[in-house]
């Protein structure tokens, strides 16, 4: 099955400095990764997603690269507020579809 | 509001116990997942589903079951709880293949 790892685990940046979240992943077929951001106690929810027919993807201070040949793919936030420190997760789409495999999460702390 | 929901929010049991965990959703999505999630680390796929009367096993899912009768509902159920059984149990839903999850607020299940 995939199998997708995540790095760092831990992250603090200073506010307004730039954090960048890496992730791979073994599967060849997978297609779609999302970005989950998941707040103390409360559910993961989606920031950010790329196809893999797409390099990069951008939404305002977020965005997102895939390298597919190397098969990894990157979060990428800039001017990093106070409201963005959460754990964020990346994932992968499995054959048969639709299974989604997370990496193992990293703690992004924002100082203010 | 179209949304994921998850009851109990917080369940306190004895072991040996059989329990069953809710979820619905009224997005009217086919797919559906659980997840256990020990706090801030990695989510691990319990079992999922594509459809009515379909259910397929993840990587975590011994000693639980689930059922799918209804497109809107698909509870997890325990047949006997263990103290390895305290988590938290997030379930989630996608309409289609490149879809992102939808997740619920979780059940917290603590095993005394």
């Amino acid at each position: 099955g995939e199998n997708v790892e995540q790095h760092p685990s831990t992250l603090s940046v200073q506010e307004g400095d730039s954090a960048v979240i890496k992730c791979t992943y073994s599967d060849s077929a997978s297609n779609y990764f999302p970005w989950y951001k998941q707040e103390l106690g409360k559910r993961p929810q989606l920031i950010i997603d790329i196809r893999s027919n797409v390099g990069e993807k951008k939404d305002q201070r977020i965005a997102v690269t895939l390298n597919k040949t190397a098969k990894h793919f990157s979060l990428h936030i800039t001017e990093t507020q106070p409201e963005d420190s959460a754990v964020y997760f990346c994932a992968a789409d499995a054959y048969p579809g639709n299974q989604f495999y997370f990496g193992t999460g990293t703690s992004l702390t924002v100082i203010p | 509001e179209a949304d994921i929901y998850q009851t109990p929010r917080y369940l306190v049991i004895g072991t040996g116990k059989k329990i069953t965990l809710e979820c619905s959703q009224t997005m009217g999505h086919d797919k559906m997942y659980w997840y256990q999630q020990d706090p801030g680390m990695e989510l691990h796929l319990i079992h999922y589903s594509y459809g009515v009367n379909s259910t397929e096993k993840g990587d975590l899912s011994s000693e639980s079951t689930v059922s799918r009768i209804r497109t809107e509902h698909f509870p997890l159920t325990l047949e006997s709880a263990r103290p390895s059984h305290t988590s938290q149990y997030l379930c989630a839903s996608s309409e289609t293949a490149y879809s992102p999850l939808h997740f619920g607020n979780g059940t917290r299940l603590t095993v005394t």
